[in-house]
């Protein structure tokens, strides 16, 4: 079946030491999405892919960065996690928008929950 | 500014009862409407969604969602309430010429036995 996966799913790390989630996608989809999740909240943008076009929301931390190697792959790096960034992170894809250009539906990754130490 | 309500924080039914979760809107022009689910510790799953066309939508699991342009609302229903049912629901927009989901901030759903 076409799907998103994300690994790990459970990432522990210390305060301070960088760490890499990864999301992977057989669904074919132009469109890449990083989200944040804190607690049963509403998901939060963190950035996402037009095939390699990269786009930042504005209130995302310079902490944070995104590499997208290829179709499939996309990676999410936090360079000095902060006890703050303990959260559960989601990937998501879709295709591209619509004439109308709003967002197609977005099929979203099992998630990595996030520990900082 | 383009904002999703969800009223209700937690919506408890009795199973096999109706459920509804409300949704409404403020987005200027004719938004795509979502709603997504989510388990415990999981990512969010697609249910279903309104683009244009009929005002009911159906979707996966036997929900069910009535689109109301003149009260912009867009409310998840379901006939007969299952314990599985149990999640916290995401009604999500997206603007015309927007690249990302605009989501409410989810509700609740306890169905007991």
């Amino acid at each position: 079946d076409a799907m998103v996966i994300q690994n790990p799913r459970y990432q522990v790390t210390q305060f301070g030491k960088p760490v890499t989630l990864s999301c992977s996608q057989t669904l074919n989809h132009n469109v890449m999405y990083w989200y944040q999740q804190k607690s049963s909240q509403a998901p939060k943008l963190l950035f996402h892919y037009y095939d390699k076009d990269f786009n930042n929301e504005a209130d995302t931390p310079d902490n944070f960065q995104s590499r997208r190697p290829n179709t499939s792959f996309c990676f999410l790096d936090i360079r000095s996690p902060g006890l703050g960034d303990a959260a559960m992170y989601l990937c998501a894809t879709s295709r591209l928008p619509s004439d109308s250009g709003s967002t197609d539906t977005q099929y979203f990754g099992p998630g990595t929950r996030l520990t900082v130490l | 500014a383009q904002s999703v309500a969800q009223p209700e924080d937690q919506v408890n039914v009795a199973e096999g009862n109706p459920l509804t979760v409300k949704c409404t809107y403020s987005v200027s022009g004719n938004p795509y409407l979502f709603w997504y689910v989510q388990y415990p510790n999981r990512g969010l799953q697609f249910l279903l969604k309104y683009i244009t066309g009929d005002n009911l939508v159906k979707g996966s699991y036997g929900f069910e969602a009535e689109f109301n342009k003149s009260q912009t609302s867009f409310h998840l229903k379901k006939p007969s309430a299952l314990v599985s049912d149990s999640a916290l629901y995401f009604c999500a927009v997206s603007p015309p010429g927007g690249t990302a989901l605009i989501f409410g901030k989810g509700t609740t759903l306890s169905v007991s036995s």
